[in-house]
C-alpha cells in the first residue's frame, strides 16, 4: 500500500496563474481532505469530500475548487494564485469501518509558491 | 466551532526526562481528541486519540495523553524523552456533532537534547 500520495510535491507560480493538485489513496477510504499549512498557525480546512462526486467547503476554500470523481482520487485547484496560497498543501483521508474509522491518514505534502 | 489551544511554541527537555505537551480544546458537544508528530518536510502521522471510555489513552511510541473533561485539556506526555522524539506535535479536536470539521491546534515543536 502507498497509502495517500501527492503530486507534485513541489510547484511554483507566478501570480494569476492556475494549477491543479492530485491527491491519490488506495486505501479505499470514503473521507478525503485537503489542508493547508502555514507557520504558527496549524492545518486549516481548505476542502472535504465524503465520498464519490460529493465535496463540501471547509473553513479557508476561498479561491479553491476541488473535484471527487473517483473514489480514490481528490484534486486539488487553484484558478487564479495569489501570493495569500503560498503554504504547504497536505491531503488526508479517512475511513468509515469501525475501528479505523477516527485517524486521518496524510499525504508528504506539496509546497507551493506564488511569486 | 470547536477550537484547539497549544499553549507552548516551543519545548526542550533533557533525553531520559520525562516530557509533556500541552492542548486546551473548547467543543459545544463530546470531543474526539488526537495527538499527530510531524517531521521535518513530512507528513503528519497519528500518535494516539480519546474518543471514550478511559480518560488515559496509550499511543504509539510509548506516548500517552490523558483527557481531563473538567479542565478541557488533554496532554501529551511520555516518561521518557529521545532524542528522536523532537518533532512537531500537534493536538487536534473534532466535535462529534459535527464529524468532519477537525481543528488542530498551531503546534508545539518539541526539542530533546542529549
Amino acid at each position: 500500500n502507498a497509502g495517500v500520495t501527492q503530486t507534485p510535491k513541489f510547484r511554483v507560480l507566478k501570480t494569476g496563474q492556475s494549477m491543479t493538485l492530485l491527491c491519490a489513496q488506495d486505501m479505499n477510504h470514503e473521507y478525503m481532505y485537503w489542508y493547508r499549512q502555514d507557520p504558527g498557525m496549524g492545518l486549516r480546512l481548505i476542502h472535504y469530500s465524503v465520498g464519490e462526486g460529493t465535496t463540501a467547503k471547509g473553513e479557508v476554500p476561498d479561491g479553491y475548487n476541488v473535484s471527487r470523481l473517483k473514489k480514490q482520487n481528490f484534486l486539488l485547484g487553484l484558478e487564479s494564485a495569489a501570493p495569500s496560497q503560498t503554504s504547504v498543501y497536505f491531503c488526508a483521508s479517512r475511513s468509515t469501518s469501525s475501528g479505523s474509522r477516527h485517524e486521518q491518514f496524510f499525504g508528504p505534502g506539496t509546497r507551493l509558491t506564488v511569486l | 466551532a470547536q477550537s484547539v489551544a497549544q499553549p507552548e511554541d516551543q519545548v526542550n527537555v533533557a533525553e531520559g526526562n520525562p516530557l509533556t505537551v500541552k492542548c486546551t480544546y473548547s467543543v459545544s458537544g463530546n470531543p474526539y481528541l488526537f495527538w499527530y508528530v510531524q517531521y521535518p518536510n513530512r507528513g503528519l502521522q497519528f500518535l494516539l486519540k480519546y474518543i471514550t471510555g478511559d480518560n488515559l489513552v496509550k499511543g504509539s511510541y510509548g506516548f500517552e495523553a490523558e483527557f481531563n473533561k473538567s479542565q478541557t485539556s488533554f496532554h501529551l506526555k511520555k516518561p521518557s524523552a529521545l532524542v528522536s522524539d523532537s518533532a512537531l506535535y500537534f493536538c487536534a479536536v473534532r466535535d462529534m456533532k459535527n464529524n468532519n470539521d477537525m481543528r488542530f491546534g498551531a503546534g508545539t515543536r518539541l526539542t530533546v537534547k542529549p
